[in-house]
């Protein structure tokens, strides 16, 4: 299964509305992931099951999304927001990411 | 609190071994699936290896079957992930990451990565 995220890059403000997506090439059902990534770190879990926030995730994250097609919201951008951001399908393959920069 | 670290990075030649290890803190580790997932400098993330909670189920990524081993030892918490034949391709942070479940999951907790470089 190939995931395919998009846009690469995202030039967004702080208190804007991010939108980053994700398409499987082929079903993954609700077994897909999101990760946050910052220089010098390690990911963390931010989405697991789609839709559900994991541990300590602010609501400002939100995920949706089933079978082929997946999105990652930010309803208001904080200036700790801005990463690289990774879709996984459960234990698998991960996207290629998404840059979230400040514009 | 759940803490999980890498150990047994290193530079080693192409074609050499490394065995890198993943000691795992604040949960049960028996239950629980864990992988490793690798990045290059400057890349994206790679899933490389899995491994069941029993240690029954192993699964690999197709650029590293038949060189890697992943195993674990249940009685130390800790997980392995043994590499053979490596090229300088395999150079990359070499994260472990422990799953939500004993087969699969989301990765939930992360170490902080050990460096492998494969150079002459």
């Amino acid at each position: 299964i190939v995931l395919t995220q998009s846009p690469g890059t995202l030039s967004l403000s702080p208190g804007e509305r991010a939108t980053l997506s994700c398409r499987a090439s082929q079903s993954v059902n609700s077994y897909l992931a999101w990760y946050q990534q910052k220089p010098g770190q390690a990911p963390r879990l931010l989405i697991y099951g789609a839709s559900s926030r994991a541990t300590g995730i602010p609501d400002r994250f939100s995920g949706g999304g089933s079978g082929t097609d997946f999105t990652l919201t930010i309803s208001r951008l904080e200036p700790e927001d801005f990463a690289v951001y990774y879709c996984q399908q459960y234990g698998g393959t991960f996207g290629q990411g998404t840059k979230l920069e400040i514009k | 609190e759940v803490q999980l670290l890498e150990s047994g990075g290193g530079l080693v030649q192409p074609g050499g071994s490394l065995r890198l290890s993943c000691a795992a803190f604040g949960f049960t580790f028996e239950n629980y699936a864990m992988s490793w997932v690798r990045q290059a400098p400057g890349k994206g993330l790679e899933w490389v290896s899995g491994i069941s909670a029993s240690g029954g189920g192993t699964y690999y990524a197709g650029s590293v079957k038949g060189r890697f081993i992943i195993s674990r030892d249940n009685s130390k918490d800790t997980g392995y992930l043994q590499m053979n034949s490596l090229r300088a391709e395999d150079t990359a942070v070499y994260y472990c990451a422990k799953s939500q479940g004993k087969t699969a999951g989301a990765f939930d907790f992360w170490g902080q990565g050990t460096l492998v470089a494969v150079s002459s």
